[in-house]
């Protein structure tokens, strides 16, 4: 079974600095996807950024990116000049490609704050 | 386009009552998804469902819940005997189903179950 591990269960990170949110995971798959989402006070599940696992290229959406390395499991976040509104719960989550499911397997989060 | 709409936003129960959550998926989309988030953890997939069919339920306990996604209406997730274990946010989610790049699960806002 596919595992999701978030080592990190708070960060904090200074207005306009950068910062690196980890995870690992598990899987005998050759092909997945794995998501970055963002759960704001509000608890409302945001999509920050998706990678296939076949593309080499890392996904880039504005001020995310994300260091995706298949051969060590590996899918960290890095978020850089930070804003205020980046403070969130941040998931990262994974999904089987094909199959009979399109369920999302999640880690246990990493709370960011983000200091003014 | 309306998003995920689930109610209630906030449910409370006695020990013993029945708990039915309703979640009407994105305009065009015909496959849902319930997660379940405990305090302090991450997601935790319950249920995943077609009209009037049930895909995957292997995150569902095996007693008091169960789901469905009539034909007409919202999804709707129940749950019997609610005891205090089963506090929670639930949340839903839906997606167009196909199996492609793209085929985003967009979350609903949560219901806040709690169980006095």
């Amino acid at each position: 079974a596919q595992t999701v591990t978030q080592s990190q269960p708070e960060m904090s990170v200074q207005e306009a600095e950068t910062v690196t949110l980890s995870c690992t995971y598990d899987t005998s798959e050759s092909d997945y996807y794995l998501f970055w989402y963002k759960q704001p006070p509000s608890r409302q599940m945001i999509l920050v950024i998706r990678q296939e696992a076949y593309k080499q290229q890392n996904a880039t959406e504005n001020r995310f990116s994300v260091n995706f390395q298949k051969a060590a499991k590996s899918f960290s976040l890095k978020i850089s000049d930070s804003q205020l509104g980046d403070a969130a719960m941040y998931f990262c989550a994974y999904r089987t490609v094909g199959g009979a499911t399109n369920k999302l397997i999640f880690g246990t989060g990493t709370l960011l704050a983000v200091q003014p | 386009n309306a998003g995920v709409m689930q109610n209630p936003r906030h449910l409370v129960r006695r020990r013993g009552q029945e708990a039915r959550l309703r979640c009407s998926p994105m305009k065009g989309h015909s496959h849902v998804y319930w997660y379940r988030q405990l305090p302090e953890e991450g997601l935790k997939f319950m249920v995943y469902l077609q009209k009037e069919n049930i895909i995957d339920e292997s995150g569902m306990p095996k007693e008091r819940f169960s789901a469905e996604f009539p034909k007409e209406g919202p999804s709707i997730l129940r749950i019997q005997q609610v005891v205090r274990g089963d506090s929670a946010a639930y949340f839903c989610a839906s997606s167009t189903g196909l199996l492609v790049v793209g085929n985003e699960q967009f979350f609903g806002p949560g219901t806040r179950l709690t169980v006095l």
